[in-house]
């Protein structure tokens, strides 16, 4: 059975810093590309990144400022937050990613979630 | 990026009904277009995979269609468990992006 444990979130300050962890297990973790996506208080899904073997991909809204990465020895995916702001507070979803024949990209597997709440 | 636009942001119907939701993308995604199902409270579900391969356990009365830009999901006969949030998401782009959701509420 696929499980994704999302850690780590919390109540920072803007322009603080936090790290979000994602543990995986069920499936064969370094063979899949994982994705962080996020949804603000009654909004949409919004993606935030994805890594997949050694290439990153970020969000425009994101990018300079969250780092995404894994411990494949780990089963595990983390995704460093910088400078943070009020407009990031949201909950955290992991999410595991499938691919058919190298190009058709979906995400099958979420985990529960992991709230964050940038505010003074 | 790539924008996804769904329609109607909402909509209101009854156990039943054969509902339909609308995704375009301000660029050609191809076939790379998913949908998937959000409960309150709840992460999300893939329904709908590469425009209109069901996911494994989805029930029959969800189907997806469209390529290019214009997409569509339909409910054939709408049964109370799937009130809920609507999301449909292009992986053409590795920029990946959802539409901003249809919320199908009960009539």
């Amino acid at each position: 059975e696929v499980q994704l444990v999302e850690s780590g979130g919390g109540l920072v300050q803007p322009g603080g810093s936090l790290r979000l962890s994602c543990a995986a297990s069920g499936f064969t973790f370094n063979r899949n590309a994982m994705t962080w996506v996020r949804q603000a208080p009654g909004k949409g899904l919004e993606w935030v990144s994805t890594i997949s073997g050694s290439s990153t991909y970020n969000a425009a809204s994101v990018k300079g400022r969250f780092t995404i990465s894994r411990d494949n020895s780990k089963n595990t995916v983390y995704l460093q937050m910088n400078s943070l702001r009020a407009d990031d507070t949201a909950v955290y979803y992991c999410v595991k990613e499938r691919a058919i024949r190298g190009v058709i990209d979906f995400f099958d597997y979420w985990g529960q979630g992991t709230l964050v709440i940038v505010s003074s | 990026d790539i924008q996804m636009t769904q329609s109607p942001s909402s909509l209101s119907a009854s156990v039943g009904d054969r509902v339909t939701i609308t995704c375009r993308a301000s660029q050609s995604v191809s076939s790379y277009l998913n949908w998937y199902q959000q409960k309150p409270g709840k992460a999300p579900k893939l329904l709908i995979y590469a425009t209109s391969t069901l996911q494994s356990g989805v029930p029959s009365r969800f189907s997806g269609s469209g390529s290019g830009t214009d997409f569509t999901l339909t409910i054939s006969s709408l049964l109370p468990e799937d009130f809920a949030t609507y999301y449909c998401q292009q992986s053409y782009s590795p920029l990946y992006t959802f539409g901003q959701g249809t919320k199908v509420e009960i009539k």
